[in-house]
């Protein structure tokens, strides 16, 4: 099974706009950590925001936010009031306590950011 | 934040020679590090595990003689694509993460070194 599911390959979002970006992740671990990374064309691979599994509040960053459904293994990333800046792949991450350094990526969503 | 360092950004080689590709953690000591290899529009494929003062650990279907790893010191891991192919042009990228006991801390990703192999 995979570990991290992203089901939305593409996405388009009205410039000044909020959209969401969702991410569903399978462990059997009770100690993770999810993690959303931008990858813009130029390939380097920027952090965003990170939730922990015991956090009980939703993590944000900025204008970023991160709506965490633990029940429903969901971690699905709110980016609000978008940028042209914004249009870049985004993926979805997850580290298990268990195995410890590993980090398992989703496929991605390339967002693009229309005017 | 702490900072992985990855070079070269790109390269481009004869097909059959083989090209060094280093990455380094800058400001903390990564007993492991990760190599990433991705083509255009997907995701991260992890290749294979670095480890120092250890052999590496590679994921199925990644050729051991084809990349070879060498995590020599506890801020250097080198990936060495050996007698390179076309086949072989793709975006190499490699993480790390300050030693942690739990899942909190985040990956640091290199810059990303793009091949082609001509």
């Amino acid at each position: 099974a995979q570990k991290i599911t992203q089901t939305q390959p593409g996405m388009f979002v009205q410039e000044k706009e909020a959209v969401t970006l969702d991410c569903t992740y399978d462990t059997s671990d009770q100690s993770y950590g999810l993690f959303w990374y931008k990858q813009p064309s130029s390939g380097e691979m920027i952090f965003l925001i990170y939730q922990g599994s015991y956090d009980e509040q939703n993590a944000t960053e900025g204008r970023y936010s991160l709506n965490f459904q633990k029940a429903r293994k969901s971690a699905n990333l709110v980016i609000s009031a978008s940028q042209l800046g914004d249009s870049a792949m985004y993926f979805c991450a997850m580290r298990e306590g268990r195995t410890g350094n590993q980090f398992y990526f989703g496929t991605g969503t390339s967002l693009t950011v229309i005017p | 934040g702490a900072v992985v360092s990855q070079h070269p950004s790109w390269v481009i080689c004869k097909s059959g020679t083989s090209v060094k590709i280093e990455c380094r953690s800058l400001d903390f000591q990564a007993t492991t590090m990760f190599w990433y290899r991705q083509f255009p529009k997907q995701s991260l494929m992890l290749m294979a595990t670095s480890n120092e003062g250890s052999k590496a650990t590679y994921e199925q279907g990644v050729e051991k003689d084809k990349f070879l790893i060498n995590h020599a010191s506890l801020t250097l891991s080198t990936l060495t694509v050996t007698s390179a192919h076309p086949e072989d042009s793709s975006f190499y990228i490699c993480s790390a993460s300050p030693p942690s006991r739990d899942a909190n801390t985040e990956a640091f990703f290199g810059q990303g070194t793009r091949l082609t192999v001509v």
